[in-house]
């Protein structure tokens, strides 16, 4: 059972549209980070939530919180090429280290 | 920011060999430090958690006799994946963390490849 469900798990965009990428789950979260990896290279943080309600400006990027605290979205406006890549969500529950990753979306911005 | 270091970046070996991969943060000390596995498109898979000093925690299903960890100081864990098979061929992550709730910082990962 995955804990946290991305979606899409792919996304094929021409360059200057707008995206939205989600994270859900039935289970709530202390926090929740959204990451981007390149191809053989670790994650890299774009963001951490912590306030149900909570949302965070990237430059383009837009990252809310549920007011739950239970999903997040990511939303890119105007995309570029230079966006493309493996999105993650990674959620941490009250009392544990760990960080759940969900499974990814893998976007391509063609120019 | 904080860097964490990953070494080698990439390792090509034999099946039936080992091989160890080392995770260092080079300006923070990491009290604790994370295992990932990543297979192709896909997303990470927590192997293990290394707490500096103690006995590494592993996930379900994943052998502890198999991908040996040691976390012997605050800034190094090691990673060895012992008679390695071309199952185990893989991206392998490390993260690592200074204390309590403080950002994770990750390694730029390791391939391995098993022939």
């Amino acid at each position: 059972t995955q804990l946290l469900e991305q979606s899409p798990q792919f996304l094929s965009i021409q360059e200057g549209e707008n995206l939205t990428v989600y994270c859900n789950s039935s289970s709530v979260f202390s926090s929740l980070q959204w990451y981007r990896q390149e191809p053989g290279e670790g994650p890299v943080l774009l963001v951490t939530v912590v306030t149900g309600g909570e949302v965070k400006k990237l430059k383009r990027l837009t990252f809310q919180f549920g007011d739950a605290r239970k999903d997040s979205s990511l939303h890119i406006t105007a995309a570029q090429p230079g966006d493309t890549g493996l999105y993650l969500c990674a959620g941490e529950q009250g009392g544990s280290e760990k960080l759940v990753f969900g499974k990814g979306t893998k976007l391509t911005v063609n120019p | 920011g904080a860097v964490v270091s990953q070494h080698p970046s990439w390792v090509i070996c034999k099946s039936g060999t080992s091989v160890k991969i080392e995770c260092r943060s080079l300006d923070f000390q990491a009290t604790t430090m994370f295992w990932y596995r990543q297979f192709p498109k896909q997303s990470l898979m927590l192997m293990a958690t290394s707490n500096e000093g103690s006995k590494a925690t592993y996930e379900q299903g994943v052998e502890k006799d198999k991908f040996l960890i040691n976390h012997a100081s605050l800034t190094l864990s090691t990673l060895t994946v012992t008679s390695a098979h071309p199952e185990d061929s893989s991206f392998y992550i490390c993260s690592a963390r200074s204390e309590g709730w403080s950002p994770l910082h990750f390694g730029n990962g390791t391939r391995l490849t098993v022939t």
